[in-house]
């Protein structure tokens, strides 16, 4: 596609539910990020995906925070019992391998657990 | 570690008066920074890559080791810049790292 692609771009959900956000990246870009950013923050790291593996999870704040990119292109970010503290924008960006290459960002989801 | 600082939550210029948005950097190597801005309900944009030495409408940045800094420049602020512009820095494993962002406010 012509950019990335996040979807939903707004998501609303109970404390206690699963929820899965779904990034469509740039094709061709082997390179995939996950990032959140809480109000009044700059975006910050969650995991990165090389091809269909998960090259640095550093970032994931705990066992109830996952993501896959089965096939390397798409990826699902998936976060089981939801609280409060994680309503966030969730942004995803993808890049081509390489230090000479810029990132694109998707217009991110908005997570608002009530 | 990695750290960015923007020391300024919101900068708020005249139309015409030169900018400067500041941004200072931690990490041991050789790092890659960049400035990203997000205007009002738009995603976050590339504004420019230390690497490129390019100038994106009017704005620079020079990388200084020295100063561990990377601040952002232009000379005539215009009201279309006012957003938010984030500091990043991408270092080992390829992951970037934000500052907090530091609004620009450009008044008629």
């Amino acid at each position: 596609g012509a950019g990335v692609s996040q979807t939903p771009s707004n998501k609303v959900t109970e404390k206690g539910k699963y929820v899965e956000l779904r990034c469509d990246p740039i094709s061709g870009h082997t390179a995939l990020y996950w990032y959140r950013q809480s109000l009044g923050q700059g975006p910050e790291f969650l995991i990165y995906f090389q091809g269909t593996g998960a090259a640095d999870d550093s970032g994931l704040p705990n066992d109830r925070f996952f993501a896959v990119r089965p096939e390397g292109s798409v990826s699902t970010l998936k976060i089981q019992r939801t609280e409060r503290g994680d309503s966030a924008v969730y942004l995803c960006a993808s890049r081509l391998q390489g230090p000479n290459y810029g990132y694109t960002f998707g217009s991110g989801t908005r997570l608002t657990v009530v | 570690a990695q750290r960015v600082t923007q020391p300024e939550k919101l900068l708020s210029v005249f139309k015409g008066a030169p900018v400067e948005l500041k941004c200072n950097y931690s990490y041991s190597g050789s790092p890659e920074l960049f400035w990203y801005v997000q205007y009002s309900r738009q995603r976050l944009q590339l504004l420019l890559r230390h690497i490129s030495r390019e100038s994106i409408k009017g704005f620079t940045a020079d990388l200084n080791k020295g100063e561990t800094s990377f601040h952002l420049k232009k000379p005539f602020a215009q009201e279309e810049d006012s957003a938010m512009y984030y500091c990043a820095l991408s270092g080992r494993g390829n992951k970037l790292v934000f500052g907090a962002g530091t609004i620009l406010r450009v008044k008629s």
